[in-house]
């Protein structure tokens, strides 16, 4: 079956803009979980969305945000976008809660912000 | 609060030769913890999971890791390197509510001397 697709796979924006990146599930998987990856800080979780209701959140600013669709695919957004937020962001999918259920990344979505 | 510890930054193994990614954790329930492997250009592929039970966990692609709570590890073994394995490796435990929050350590990139 068909894995964790992520669109758009590269994107260049300017400082103040804003994106929306998309995540859509495996079939049948429900948790959908969001990370950012930078070569400083590493792999940080953003949030986890289940049946449509964030159930996680990260140490983001409130410029992150995301929902989930009643079909679970998931978008993030980030408003007034800083060169920091520079990364791979990176979307996972599993049946339920992600610490019983094994976690499948998407190729990620690379954001460079000039 | 949680926290994942991977000391070695980067590590070199001839081809053939043993293996073994250390891994230390902070949390102060039974953690649940993940070791996972990132090739160039590609997404978070899962190795193995521990969860409770025996803390001797096989995983795919022939690696092993073994959870010992009295020294808060989970170090990654493998009897025999191939050149396919070098990858950079990502230890995780579980936090959060019901575990959803994934947190993971810096890293460790191993390469493979032929």
């Amino acid at each position: 079956k068909a894995g964790v697709t992520q669109t758009p796979r590269y994107l260049i924006k300017t400082r103040g803009q804003q994106v929306t990146l998309s995540c859509s599930p495996i079939s049948g998987h429900r948790s959908v979980s969001w990370y950012q990856q930078t070569p400083g800080q590493g792999l940080q979780f953003l949030f986890e969305y289940f049946s449509e209701t964030q159930r996680n959140k990260g140490n983001f600013p409130g410029r992150f945000s995301g929902r989930q669709f009643s079909n679970s695919r998931s978008e993030m957004n980030v408003s007034t976008l800083e060169l920091g937020d520079s990364a791979l962001y990176l979307c996972a999918s599993s049946k339920d809660r992600a610490y019983q259920e094994t976690q499948y990344f998407g190729p990620g979505t690379r954001l460079l912000v000039l | 609060a949680q926290s994942v510890t991977q000391p070695d930054i980067h590590i070199t193994v001839s081809e053939g030769a043993s293996l073994e990614l250390r891994c230390n954790y902070s949390y102060g329930a039974t953690p649940y913890l993940f070791w996972y492997v990132q090739s160039p250009g590609q997404g978070l592929q899962l190795l193995l999971k521990y969860f409770s039970g025996d803390t001797l966990v096989q995983g795919i692609k022939g690696f092993e890791a073994e959870f010992k709570r009295s020294q808060s590890s989970f170090n990654l073994r493998k009897p025999s390197v191939h050149w396919s394995d070098a990858a950079e490796y990502f230890c995780a435990v579980g936090a959060g509510s019901s575990a959803s929050k994934i947190i993971f350590g810096s890293g460790t990139r191993l390469s493979i001397r032929p």
